[in-house]
């Protein structure tokens, strides 16, 4: 059931400036990562994906970072929003083993 | 592409009846579908992972007699929550492996169980 007193961290940001949402892994042998976006009441949407063998990687708005040496991935989001308020979760994958979410991270995009 | 639907998106029914919930890749094929549960202002807990044609594999803690999974095509994966309680009550939401290893999610079903 739900965790009482359970709460996202949040990042708040004025539109139009830039966002950095940050995640930190624990498996030194994941491979694979990826960033999800989720609205209230959906169903996580997918946004970027990255390889161990790149450190970053670029899409329309958002760009992926990863260092392997602290284990710690990020996602910039570039003049954000109001539509990109949502939580943001990170996911890593190590080779054929299941994916594995991070806690989440609530984006409030104010106008 | 990489669309995945969910079918209901909303469920209320009373305890002890069933529930099955109906998750489709819309345009790719899908030989490994993925069930998991929500709780509110929580990650993603992963129930099971369905594979085509063969048994689901349970995550540990996960009832395999309560959540019957069937992944009849390469399309389609049915979760039945059988004999429902409120406390089973909560978002589920499925996902599909499509091109490489990237899993895209369906939009989700919030149960309601009375």
């Amino acid at each position: 059931g739900e965790s009482v007193g359970l709460h996202l961290p949040t990042l708040s940001v004025q539109e139009g400036d830039n966002s950095i949402i940050n995640c930190a892994y624990s498996n030194s042998a994941s491979d694979y990562f990826i960033w999800y976006k989720q609205e209230s009441g959906k169903g996580p949407q997918f946004i970027i994906d990255i390889r161990s063998n790149m450190d970053k990687r670029q899409g329309q708005r958002v760009t992926v970072l990863l260092n392997k040496t602290v284990k710690h991935l990020s996602l910039q989001i570039a003049a954000t929003q109001p539509g990109d308020s949502a939580v943001y979760f990170c996911a890593e994958k190590s080779g054929f083993q299941k994916l594995v979410f991070g806690t989440g991270t609530r984006l409030l995009v104010s106008p | 592409g990489a669309v995945v639907s969910q079918h209901p998106s909303w469920v209320i029914c009373k305890s002890g009846t069933s529930v099955k919930i109906e998750c489709r890749s819309l345009d790719f094929q899908a030989t490994t579908m993925f069930w998991y549960r929500q709780f509110p202002k929580q990650s993603l807990m992963l129930m099971a992972t369905s594979n085509e044609g063969s048994k689901a594999t349970y995550e540990q803690g996960v009832e395999k007699d309560k959540f019957l999974i069937n992944h009849a095509s390469l399309t389609l994966s049915t979760l039945t929550v059988t004999s429902a309680h409120p406390e089973d009550s909560s978002f589920y939401i499925c996902s599909a492996e499509g091109r490489g290893e990237t899993q895209y999610f369906g939009p989700g079903t919030r149960l309601l169980v009375l």
